[in-house]
């Protein structure tokens, strides 16, 4: 199984500023993923994570509110920009055990914007 | 449209009452289907993973089953520790992608 160091944990933010959410893995994976998990709801994939490509969006994000960074295969920034109440959730980093199988999450960050 | 739901949205037992949890799923073709436990402000944590009917898994109290439309959790002789949100995750084979349901809160009172 994958170890997930995804930070910071929470935090607070003013409305049309930006946060950076890093995750770390302990070891070399192709695919990295995020989620978001709005109050009472399920997850929602935002976009999957190559190393050496552009990250691939789900229907309803798109890459200027949700930049993703893959500079190595350990590690994957999402930033969330020009905030809005609406943006508060939890965000969770996510890679595959093996191809084909399970998932494995990060503790996630939990966003509230004011 | 691929779909996964769950039931019940909520379920609150006795410890010790065994129960089941439900997780229904639409796909067109199926690789995977995944259990994880999520406790609040924390991440999924991997439980069982099952690829074909007739497959069941076990880890303490939980036992996962798996049919052709749907996967059962069930939960013997609950404890308090056991109070979370249970998560169904299936793996779709044509779009390669994790569709989650929405969960089943489950509270195990003393």
């Amino acid at each position: 199984s994958a170890v997930i160091s995804q930070k910071p944990s929470r935090d607070i933010c003013q409305r049309g500023t930006s946060l950076t959410i890093q995750c770390q893995v302990d070891s070399q994976v192709t695919m990295m993923f995020w989620y978001r998990q709005q109050p009472g709801q399920s997850l929602t994939l935002i976009a999957t994570a190559n190393q050496g490509s552009e990250a691939t969006y789900e229907s309803g994000f798109v890459i200027d509110k949700f930049p993703i960074s893959r500079p190595n295969l350990t590690f994957s920034t999402l930033t969330v920009s020009n905030m809005s109440p609406e943006d508060s959730s939890i965000y969770l980093c996510s890679v595959e055990g093996q191809a084909g199988t399970e998932a494995f999450f990060g503790q996630g960050t939990r966003l509230t914007v004011v | 449209e691929d779909q996964v739901t769950q039931s019940p949205e909520a379920l609150r037992l006795q410890e010790g009452e065994s129960s089941s949890l439900n997780c229904s799923y639409t796909v067109s073709g199926l690789r995977g289907l995944f259990w994880y436990r999520q406790d609040p402000g924390k991440g999924p944590e991997f439980l069982f993973t099952l690829y074909s009917a007739g497959e069941e898994k076990e880890k303490e109290r939980l036992k996962a089953t798996l049919t052709k439309k749907e996967s059962f959790l069930h939960i013997t002789a609950p404890k308090p520790e056991d109070s979370a949100t249970y998560l169904c995750a299936v793996l779709t084979s044509g779009t390669y992608k994790y569709i989650f349901g929405t969960g089943t809160r489950l509270k195990v009172l003393a």
